[in-house]
This record gives structure tokens, sequence and C-alpha cells, in this order.
């Protein structure tokens, strides 16, 4: 059974650093590409940042882009996303998603960790 | 970027009925269009992947169509358990837009 578990979301101040973390199971983890996906409370879904099976190669929404950094740990079967210079607009909940193969979408998602930025 | 125009923003339907939730997708996106499934306090679901394929475990009742620019999700027979957010999303390019969903309840 394919399971994605975040950890590590919170209250943070603004301007501070925050890194989340997605623990992957029932899957070859080294085989998919991975993604964050978040929602601001009581809004929609946006896409926020993928890497590529290997790492190799990263992408970013312009919101994010210098701030927030997507990586992977393939022996460990974790993904991770280390933001920095929070601002109160990522205040949301952030999804660890798998990519679907072949293909863009995500067919499986964790639970979900809420990340607060206030003062 | 690629806007994905999501249609109604809520719809009130009654069991068995049929819906019919629609995307406008800004340019050409090909079959690269995604539909989910948000139930109430959940993590979405994809139902629906390629425009029109059904993902693994998706009830039959569901089924996606393409028109051009315009992409439809439709539920054959309006279940209890349908009840929740349906968000539609271009896989064509980053960055990888969801539409701003569609709220079904039940009437």
């Amino acid at each position: 059974e394919v399971q994605l578990v975040e950890s590590g979301g919170g209250l943070v101040q603004p301007g501070r650093s925050m890194k989340l973390s997605c623990a992957a199971s029932g899957f070859t983890f080294n085989n998919y590409d991975m993604a964050w996906v978040c929602q601001a409370p009581k809004k929609g879904l946006e896409w926020v940042a993928t890497i590529s099976y290997d790492g190799s190669s990263t992408y970013y929404r312009d919101s994010v882009k210098g701030r927030f950094t997507i990586s992977r740990d393939n022996a460990k079967s974790t993904l991770y996303l280390q933001m920095d210079s929070l601002r109160s607009e990522d205040t949301a909940t952030y999804y660890c998603a798998r990519h679907r193969y072949p293909g863009i979408c995500f067919d499986y998602w964790g639970q979900g960790v809420m990340v607060t930025v206030s003062s | 970027d690629i806007q994905m125009t999501q249609s109604p923003a809520s719809l009130s339907a009654s069991l068995e009925e049929i819906v019919t939730i629609t995307c406008q997708a800004s340019q050409d996106i090909g079959n690269w269009l995604a539909w989910y499934q948000q139930k109430p306090g959940k993590s979405p679901q994809l139902l629906i992947y390629g425009a029109t394929s059904l993902a693994d475990g998706v009830p039959s009742r569901f089924s996606g169509s393409r028109s051009g620019t315009q992409y439809s999700l439709k539920i054959s027979r309006l279940q209890v358990e349908d009840i929740g957010i349906y968000y539609c999303q271009q896989a064509s390019s980053a960055p990888y837009t969801f539409g701003a969903g569609t709220k079904l309840e039940l009437k």
C-alpha cells in the first residue's frame, strides 16, 4: 500500500525557516517524480514544486523560487521541502504527492501538514 | 501560466442525478488534464487522468471527456459518498495549475 506521511509543520514567525519531510513507503520511491502541493485555509490547491525521480531536476512556482528548496533522499525514501524567508501568505496545508507515471498528475497524496506563518 | 476556469463554483444535486462539472483551459493542453475529489478534512484523490482515463479504484459512474480546450467530469448517478469539492488540473506544463474547485452538495 502506497503511503506518504508528512511531518515538520507548525507555527513559525515571518522571515524564519521551516523544513517539511515526507516519508514514502509501499512503492519504489526512486522510480517516481515527487511534488509538494499546498492549500491555504478554505482555498483551492496550488502546486508548489516538483523534483525528478533522481533529484537532478527541480521546478518551482514563481512565488516560492529562491525561497523554497525541494530535495529528496532516495536511500531513505524521503522527500523534503526547505522553506526559507517565510511569509504570511505561505500559510497553508502542505501535501506531499507522487507524480503518476507516465504523466504529470498526482496519483497519491499524503495526509498533509499545516504550516502557519504568524508573529 | 495556463489558466483553468472551472464551473460551476457550487452545485446542489439530488441522489441518482447526473452531475456535470466543466473546466476551460486558456490554451491547448491536449489530454493533459486530471480531475480530483476532495472530501471534507481529507486529501485530494485522483479520479481521472489523461482527460478520460479512470484512476484505479474509482467507480465507473465517474467519467471524463474533452471537446477542444473544454473538459468535463460527469457523475452518472450521484451517490452520498460523492459529496465534496472537485478540482481539475492541467498537467501540460509547469506551473501545474488547478481550477478553483466545484463544491458539490446534496439537494
